[in-house]
């Protein structure tokens, strides 16, 4: 179990920028969320993949946000046109079909849009 | 999912029973207690979760009252490195995505 893998850990960006992020879930795990955290706050759940199917959207997930999962394993969030209200950390977790039920959190993109 | 009530921050000696609280007077009865931490820097990780009995497991305990309308984390002999924020999250396990609902949780911070 290598744990999930979030890269990069710190993003730096202008406003008005793309920034396109990665995650790698444990390798057995099918499931797999991304959720947003702002300082402070508890993180917000944005989207959810089961294999590829992107299954479920949060309406915090404006148009300029997309999540991908093209072949069920890795996953890349993409953010369009950066605003600076999207600096934030974006948590990738993944889960399998055991249980209990828990999620498997990686340690997160800290992203700041200057 | 039902909404739950954790205070802002708790502080507790190093060595002591950190003992933290949670109110979920809304929680129907197929809904489970989880509860996840998060240390700085890092993701949350998951501690413990239960339905109806009293659990334990290597990292803590998880006591439910009989109403299943609150209910106690405890970390037995707590240690510097428990300092975190915990979160105390209802779910419904059904099929399909079980999207966990953060709120703010309890900053415990271990004192030495």
């Amino acid at each position: 179990d290598t744990g999930v893998s979030q890269d990069p850990r710190h993003k730096i960006t202008k406003r008005g920028q793309n920034v396109t992020f990665r995650c790698d879930p444990i390798s057995e795990h099918n499931r797999l969320y991304w959720y947003r955290q702002t300082l402070g706050q508890g993180p917000e759940f944005l989207t959810y993949f089961q294999n590829e199917a992107q299954l479920e959207k949060s309406r915090l997930l404006s148009d300029r946000f997309s999540a991908e999962r093209p072949k069920g394993s890795f996953s890349t969030l993409e953010i369009q046109r950066t605003e600076q209200g999207d600096s934030a950390m974006y948590l990738c977790a993944s889960r399998g079909q055991a249980r209990p039920e828990k999620l498997f959190f990686g340690s997160g993109t800290q992203l700041s849009v200057l | 999912d039902a909404k739950t009530t954790q205070p802002t921050s708790m502080d507790c000696a190093e060595g002591r029973a950190a003992n933290l609280p949670c109110n979920h007077s809304t929680i129907s009865g197929n809904e489970y207690v989880y509860w996840y931490r998060q240390i700085h820097s890092q993701g949350p990780q998951y501690i413990i979760h239960g339905l109806k009995n009293n659990e334990t497991n290597e990292m803590a305990s998880l006591i439910i009252t009989e109403d299943r309308k609150s209910s106690t984390l405890i970390l037995p002999h707590a240690t510097l490195r428990d300092t975190a924020v915990y979160y105390c999250i209802v779910l419904l396990i059904i099929q399909g995505a079980q999207k966990l609902v953060f709120g703010q949780g309890t900053r415990l911070t271990i004192n030495p």
